[in-house]
């Protein structure tokens, strides 16, 4: 099974300024086809899950371009470049490279 | 619009049965594969099963693997949850996502709590 690592576990932000949540996967999530299926979520509070970031780095539809993802094979990367308060709630990363799919534990942002 | 509705939670005892449905609309149903994923309260999401596009795969968690079973009916759109056994540690919500690789449209969840 592949472990998705998550940190910080909680960031507090002050409007407007950036925010960075990390990733680490204990294994490639490289598949054999070539793609890598890394998603970041985001889940407001009460809220279901929603997808932000799919393969790494594509934002999905209406999501702010102030959200952006990078990274590669096992380190990667979400950032918010001017946190609003809509943004307040936890991230998740996750892998669908292989089953199980596995989610990181989550990072709560939360405005200072 | 693209939506999915999950129905069937509620309170049940231990070792008893229960299934979900997630009902889907607004999307060809049967090009997408779907998943059932769980959150236990204030816990993080637990994927629990897929099923492929035409049902010809189908993966569980080690967690309920043997208890739960994930089918498909493509002349309702709805994709079924069949948990048997159940477990208090099955309590949860449990989420349906679309899409093998990118988990896109999330419901609402419905509600299992096992209880005796």
């Amino acid at each position: 099974e592949i472990v998705m690592t998550q940190s910080p576990l909680s960031s507090p932000v002050t409007l407007g300024q950036p925010a960075s949540i990390s990733c680490r996967s204990s294994q490639s999530l490289v598949h054999s086809n070539g793609n890598t299926y890394f998603n970041w979520l985001q889940q407001r509070p009460g809220q279901p899950p929603r997808l932000l970031i799919y393969r790494i780095s594509n934002r999905f539809s209406g999501v702010p371009d102030r959200f952006s993802g990078s990274g590669a094979g096992t380190d990667f990367t979400l950032k918010i470049s001017r946190v609003e308060a809509e943004d307040v709630g936890v991230y998740y990363c996750m892998q669908a490279t292989q089953f199980p799919n596995t989610f990181g534990q989550g990072t709560k942002l939360e405005i200072k | 619009q693209v939506q999915l509705v999950e129905s069937g939670g509620g309170v049940v005892q231990p070792g008893r049965s229960l299934r979900l449905s997630c009902a889907a609309s607004g999307f060809t149903f049967d090009i997408y594969g779907m998943h059932w994923v769980r959150q236990t309260p204030g816990k993080g999401l637990e994927w629990v099963a897929t099923i492929w596009y035409d049902g010809t795969y189908k993966y569980y968690a080690d967690s309920v693997k043997g208890r739960f079973t994930i089918s498909r009916d493509s002349s309702k759109s709805t994709v079924y949850l069949h948990m048997n056994s159940l477990r208090a540690e099955d309590t949860a919500v449990y989420y349906c996502a679309r899409d093998t690789y990118l988990m896109d449209v999330w419901g609402q969840g419905t509600t299992v709590t096992v209880s005796s």
